[in-house]
């Protein structure tokens, strides 16, 4: 029961070029939502999150944005650099008083110089 | 360095045998989690813990596992009798509070069954 869903497994995208990875998820209790990025052979790290109190998030270059209504998140990466290049996690809790999140499968980015 | 520390970050063991990993939190945490990836697969949740207490263990196996976080020492996820299906990424995250996010996580000890 994957309550986390990322349906691209990979994305390439020209750099400079925007990227966009999205989530959807079936739980509508989830109201707080992660992204993390991940290196081959390293552990996830946060990239940015957003409340379900919000529909967009914005840090630097990511942005996040959130649809309640269609359960539906994306990332967006602008411009995309070659270091952006990892696998990309979506993940969701419910903060009442759940401890635990659920994971997406993951996106692989490739950024081309 | 003062991030979630995992060791050993590889492990083999034969079938039959006992796996010990271990997860020293970021300092300040007292909340440990611990995840495992299947190969092309995302993080599962397997169990969170607090000192000395074990909080929600939904995720985890119910025989052959366990897991512990003592007042000292890092926290322990112990696999007994192992089988070829446990080979996985397990990851340990940590936070400061209950709930609190975002967890932050340690580098992972890959473990591989003979």
């Amino acid at each position: 029961d994957q309550q986390v869903k990322q349906n691209s497994p990979s994305l390439s995208v020209q750099e400079g070029r925007i990227s966009i990875l999205n989530c959807d998820y079936t739980n509508s209790m989830f109201d707080y939502f992660l992204w993390y990025k991940k290196y081959p052979a390293e552990g996830p790290t946060f990239l940015i999150s957003i409340s379900s109190i919000k529909d967009k998030n914005e840090d630097g270059r990511f942005t996040v944005f959130l649809n309640k209504s269609a359960k539906h998140l994306s990332l967006h990466i602008v411009p995309s650099q070659p270091g952006d290049s990892a696998v990309y996690f979506c993940a969701a809790s419910a903060q009442a008083g759940a401890n635990n999140l659920f994971f997406g499968t993951g996106t692989r980015l490739t950024v081309i110089p | 360095n003062a991030g979630v520390m995992q060791n050993p970050r590889h492990l083999v063991r034969r079938r039959g045998q006992e796996a010990r990993l271990r997860c020293s939190p970021m300092k300040g945490h007292s909340h440990v989690y611990w995840y495992r990836q299947l190969p092309e697969e995302g993080l599962k949740f397997m169990v969170y813990l607090q000192k000395e207490n074990i909080i929600d263990e939904s995720g985890m196996p119910k025989e052959r596992f366990s897991a512990e976080f003592p007042k000292e020492g890092p926290s322990i996820l112990r696999i007994q009798q192992v089988v070829r299906g446990d080979s996985a990424a397990y990851f340990c995250a940590s936070s400061p509070g209950q709930g609190s996010q975002p967890q932050h996580f340690g580098d992972g000890t890959r473990l591989s069954i003979l």
